[in-house]
């Protein structure tokens, strides 16, 4: 298994502009987490689905921040407008309900908003 | 909700000695707690977790215990490596289910020198 794919691995965006991340969960994953990390607040939990639907968003900073999870296999988070304050690496994590708590990170997305 | 403490931010061992780092949780219903290693510009990594029903787990030179009525849990890790330096982050998830939430702590930044 390729494991939980994201792209881009690097995003350098403007504040104003919109940006869109990219997450593939590892294949019969029913859970996805979308995580964001920071040297100042560490690793926060955004958003999760199940089953490809949204279970708990308290996580989403503020509305400029959206994500979806339009299949099994697909998920995106996206921020419009950006702004400096958004910087950093965000993760995606999936794991299955049948066998493990365990949660396989992706390999996250650095992103700058200049 | 859950919030998870963890203790110490920073911590720097010779190689050989002993390393522990503390965890504590607020939410007396959590039952499941993973431990995660991040390399510096890596994704976060399980190395072990405990469940409720459990005090004590060991895995070769690492081993979480678990005290439920005080609220928390520590990671021993044993005849220390330079390998082992990473950030280590403790969690704690009140899921009756797998794949459900976690709620990091901060991280505790481990470095061992030879």
């Amino acid at each position: 298994d390729a494991g939980v794919i994201q792209s881009p691995r690097h995003e350098v965006t403007e504040m104003g502009q919109e940006v869109t991340l990219r997450c593939k969960p590892i294949s019969g994953h029913d859970y996805l987490f979308w995580y964001r990390q920071t040297m100042m607040r560490g690793l926060e939990l955004l958003i999760y689905f199940n089953n490809n639907v949204p279970i708990d968003d308290s996580g989403m900073p503020e509305d400029r921040f959206s994500a979806k999870m339009p299949n099994a296999s697909f998920s995106t988070l996206k921020i419009q407008p950006s702004e400096p304050r958004d910087s950093a690496v965000y993760f995606c994590a999936s794991s299955t309900g049948a066998r493990s708590y365990e949660q396989y990170f992706g390999p996250g997305t650095r992103l700058t908003v200049t | 909700g859950e919030n998870v403490e963890q203790h110490p931010s920073t911590l720097s061992v010779q190689e050989g000695d002993s390393a522990v780092i503390k965890c504590t949780y607020s939410d007396s219903a959590s039952n499941y707690f993973p431990w995660y290693k991040q390399e510096l510009g890596k994704r976060p990594q399980l190395i072990i977790d405990i469940r409720s029903n459990v005090g004590e787990k060991k895995d070769q030179r690492i081993a979480v215990t678990l005290n439920k009525t005080a609220k928390h849990f520590s990671l021993h890790i044993t005849e220390t490596q330079p390998e082992d330096s990473a950030v280590y982050f403790c969690a704690a998830s009140s899921a009756n289910q797998a794949g459900t939430a976690l709620i990091f702590g901060k991280g505790t930044t481990l470095s061992v020198s030879s």
